[in-house]
């Protein structure tokens, strides 16, 4: 079992429509999580991070995390053709003090005009 | 706020040479940096953890003798791929940390290309 999945898609959806992306983790200690959008060809680039069970939202995005099932979500509502990347999950495994985090392989998210 | 900087964005370089990527956090200290390697359609591999004033961690399977890694203040970190060969082209990112504990964030530079002839 990998440590961090994601569904590597393409997941596919109409402008306008909510995109839902999902990642579980295996390390049920785990307290930090993070989602990470990356363009072809570019670097990723952070979008949000959650610490606690429940939602966080940032505009059109929300971040959902339940730590009971061991896993966390990311809503882009109103998505968007711009909002066409790969999505990265990332987590914080464990409780070890070690900084680094392990990264999901990612869901590519196609938003169709 | 938390942008980070590398240089350089890409470069071509002849097989059995060095060369050097710099890694900069422009508006802030950075403690830890990081550094990742990707290949084309491949999640992000980590290399190794960077501490500043200390050596580098490696991941299991890096070479550290080939990556070399310097952080020498608290804002800039250094790889340097030695003696690099074709299958060392890559896109390579680093990452610089800010933030404690549980709330530490990690904030990517815009990566270097690099390719080995």
């Amino acid at each position: 079992q990998k440590e961090v999945e994601q569904n590597s898609g393409p997941l596919s959806v109409p402008e306008g429509a909510i995109a839902s992306l999902n990642c579980t983790y295996s390390d049920r200690g785990s307290q930090s999580f993070f989602w990470y959008r990356q363009y072809s060809g570019k670097s990723p680039e952070l979008i949000m991070s959650i610490y606690s069970n429940g939602d966080k939202e940032d505009g059109r995005f929300t971040a959902q995390l339940n730590k009971a099932s061991q896993y966390v979500s990311l809503l882009i509502r109103d998505s968007q053709p711009s909002d066409s990347a790969t999505y990265l999950c990332a987590v914080r495994l464990g409780d070890t003090g070690r900084r680094a985090l392990t990264f999901g392989s990612g869901t590519r998210l196609q938003v169709q005009p | 706020g938390a942008v980070v900087s590398q240089h350089p964005s890409w470069v071509i370089c002849k097989s059995g040479t060095s060369v050097k990527i710099e890694c900069r956090s422009l508006d802030f200290q950075a403690t830890t940096m990081f550094w990742y390697r990707q290949f084309p359609k491949q999640s992000l591999m980590l290399m190794a953890t960077s501490n500043e004033g200390s050596k580098a961690t490696y991941e299991q399977g890096v070479e550290k003798d080939k990556f070399l890694i310097n952080h020498a203040s608290l804002t800039l970190s250094t790889l340097t791929v030695t003696s690099a060969h074709p299958e060392d082209s890559s896109f390579y990112i680093c990452s610089a940390g800010l933030g404690a504990g549980v709330f530490h964030e990690q904030y990517f530079g815009p990566g270097t290309r690099l390719t080995v002839t």
